[in-house]
């Protein structure tokens, strides 16, 4: 079946440091979307890309649509300590628009 | 109200007890899902209905049966279930072809 492959796991990082995290699939999605789970809650919708070579930003948050359209990334600038989570990007495509979670990155910032 | 609102936020039972979860969503959506998430797994997608009808069953057992009696609700029976069905269960919905809002989900421990 699908897969996504995302990392890192886990990051630990100081206040104001830049964030990078992927996501990587075995198959081809149309839409990658981008989530953000805070304790106790649902997943929260950051960013969606729809089209292959897609750049998209939200506020300090960008993210990619890579050209295979097998990949995406999502990258933070200059961390706070609310950007504190898990992330997880999501891949949509298929006859039934199945969204495919990857297994998240869990983002801790030191202020 | 708007969103996603799932009830109850928690729930422990026993592995003999009947319980169920339920989901309403007022965004004028026509498909909805239930996901279950355990620790250190990505999200796993138990059912999806569309237009009201279920379009999905990923092997989910049998002590787990949804019901989607319209477009805006949705329920997950529970029946004899396990210990190792303690998780954080996520209703999400959507447009057929549109992004998940998820809800906040129901943190479910059997004992």
């Amino acid at each position: 079946g699908q897969q996504l492959n995302q990392s890192p796991q886990s990051m630990f990082i100081q206040e104001g440091e830049d964030v990078s995290m992927n996501c990587t699939s075995s198959s081809i999605f149309n839409t990658w979307l981008w989530y953000k789970q805070e304790p106790g809650e649902g997943p929260v919708l950051l960013i969606a890309l729809y089209k292959a070579g897609e750049l998209t930003s939200n506020g300090r948050l960008t993210a990619q649509f890579g050209i295979t359209r097998k990949d995406s990334f999502l990258n933070i600038s200059a961390s706070i300590p609310s950007d504190v989570g898990i992330y997880f990007c999501a891949g949509q495509g298929g006859a039934t628009n199945k969204l495919i979670f990857g297994t998240g990155t869990l983002l801790a910032v030191q202020p | 109200e708007t969103g996603v609102t799932q009830t109850p936020r928690h729930l422990v039972m026993g592995m003999t007890n009947k319980k169920s979860l339920k989901c309403e969503q007022h965004l004028g959506h026509n498909a909805m899902y239930w996901y279950k998430q355990s620790a250190k797994k990505p999200l796993e997608l138990m059912f999806v209905y569309s237009l009201e009808e279920r379009v999905e069953n990923n092997s989910v057992p049998s002590r787990f049966s949804p019901e989607c009696p319209n477009s805006s609700h949705l329920f997950l029976h529970l029946h004899t279930l396990q210990p190792e069905d303690s998780a954080l269960y996520l209703c999400a919905s959507s447009r057929v072809t549109g992004d998940y809002t998820f809800g906040s989900g129901t943190r479910l421990t059997v004992v």
